[in-house]
């Protein structure tokens, strides 16, 4: 399937401070999807990004999909203790029908 | 409520011991999906069903078998189970393909001793 290395793979913050994940594909990418799993939890979508250079905000989270469509950034502001969770990128191959989840970024908040 | 339902949540079993971890959705969705998720490797795909009596092989397809005879329902059977498929296993669905968000069962955890 599509390689796609998403870091860090883990993140210490404390609660108030911003914190970002990074996607990084070697190859063009024709969409990008990103998913939340809170612990003990299963994945949910947080948004798909189709076009290049898009730029999504929902709340204090903001989605970037890099100019090249090779690379994607979660950046969320301020984080607070209901972000804890791991985030996930996830990309389509070029065939369309398999979705390839990067390793995933634990995110750890402290009060 | 729309939702992908698994069962069992936990299942400890012995190898060699056939099981099957049921997958089901009321959602009318074409595509289904089945992942494991280990630790650093996150998931990774086992077999996928475009639609019914449709499935092709994911990443990680050896040791497990699918079936797609109903649109709702796409259980996913080890035949044979090995320690290396302890694991946390998700069925997920979409309607119309991967063009569409996935929506996630709430998984299954595996063991096998």
């Amino acid at each position: 399937g599509q390689q796609v290395m998403q870091i860090p793979q883990y993140q210490h913050v404390q609660e108030g401070e911003d914190f970002t994940t990074y996607c990084n594909s070697s190859t063009t990418l024709s969409n990008i999807q990103w998913y939340k799993q809170r612990p003990g939890g299963h994945p949910v979508f947080l948004i798909q990004l189709v076009k290049s250079g898009e730029v999504k905000k929902q709340k204090r989270l903001t989605f970037q999909f890099g100019e090249a469509k090779k690379n994607s950034s979660l950046h969320i502001t301020a984080t607070q203790t209901t972000d804890v969770g791991t985030y996930f990128c996830a990309v389509l191959n070029n065939a369309g029908n398999m979705l390839t989840f990067g390793g995933g970024t634990r995110l750890m908040v402290k009060p | 409520e729309a939702q992908v339902t698994q069962n069992p949540r936990y299942l400890i079993t012995v190898t060699g011991k056939k099981l099957t971890v049921t997958c089901s959705q009321n959602m009318n969705h074409e595509y289904m999906s089945w992942y494991r998720q280990d630790p650093g490797l996150g998931l990774r795909q086992i077999y996928y069903s475009m639609n019914v009596e449709v499935t092709d092989k994911g990443d990680v397809p050896e040791g497990y078998k699918v079936s797609r005879k109903e649109k709702r329902n796409f259980p996913l059977i080890l035949e044979s189970p090995s320690p290396n498929q302890t694991s946390l296993y998700f069925c997920a669905s979409s309607h119309g393909g991967l063009g569409e968000k996935l929506f996630f069962g709430s998984g299954t955890q595996l063991s096998v001793l």
